[in-house]
């Protein structure tokens, strides 16, 4: 198995950029995705395979991969980006894991 | 559009099933795979398995082999999951998701099962 490491918690002032990084073996072999998840919400797909965004995600939200490192940028930090995110990939084989998540709390 | 539609809560004894729906609508069910995660309380996000409807293709993590029973019915556009053994440490939300490439694309309201004596 492996695993995905992220830090526990951002925090940013609004209209600053967030950084949140995911660190793991499956990379850069294997695409990056990220989710958002609200306090009581199920998640939402933000980025997948490492800088794609799905239609209706925000362009301040994007994905970057550096070697083992995949990184989710929140350029100008609104208030309603305050959430969970969470880093997932695979193991090529069928199996899935996530980060262990980021909250993110906007000052 | 897409939705996901979970069957509502459940309350169980340690050692019985649960039997999770998933009933999906605005895309044809048979052509993506559906993926189950489930979230304890505060805790992070766990994948369990995943099923594809149309070849009955599935897929397990490993804790769960065993215990955990995916099925699907073409015919109303639903997705089941089944959890046996019950233990107080299966207290979580489960989710339904429908499968992207590689990736989890849509997610069910989630639905909460609460395993105690």
């Amino acid at each position: 198995s492996y695993e995905l490491t992220q830090p526990p918690s951002v925090s940013v002032s609004p209209g600053q950029t967030a950084r949140i990084t995911c660190s793991g073996d499956a990379f850069p072999k294997r695409y990056a995705y990220w989710y958002q998840q609200k306090a009581g919400q199920a998640p939402v797909l933000v980025i997948y395979k490492d800088n794609e965004r799905p239609s209706g995600i925000p362009e301040r939200f994007s994905g970057s991969s550096s070697g083992a490192t995949v990184t989710l940028t929140i350029s100008g930090v609104q208030a309603e980006d305050e959430a969970d995110y969470y880093c997932q990939s695979t193991d090529g084989s069928g199996s899935y894991v996530f980060g262990p998540g980021t909250k993110v709390t906007v000052l | 559009q897409v939705q996901l539609l979970q069957s509502g809560a459940e309350v169980k004894k340690p050692g019985a099933s649960v039997k999770v729906s998933c009933k999906a609508s605005g895309f044809t069910f048979n052509n993506y795979d559906i993926k189950w995660v489930r979230q304890a309380t505060g805790q992070g996000l766990e994948w369990m398995a995943w099923m594809n409807p149309n070849s009955g293709d599935t897929g397990y993590a490993q804790k769960f082999q065993g215990r955990l029973t995916l099925t699907t019915n073409s015919s109303i556009s639903t997705a089941y999951m089944e959890l046996s053994g019950l233990k107080s440490a299966d207290t979580a939300v489960y989710y339904c998701a429908r499968g992207g490439y590689n990736s989890f694309e849509s997610w069910g309201q989630g639905t909460l099962v609460t395993v105690s004596s």
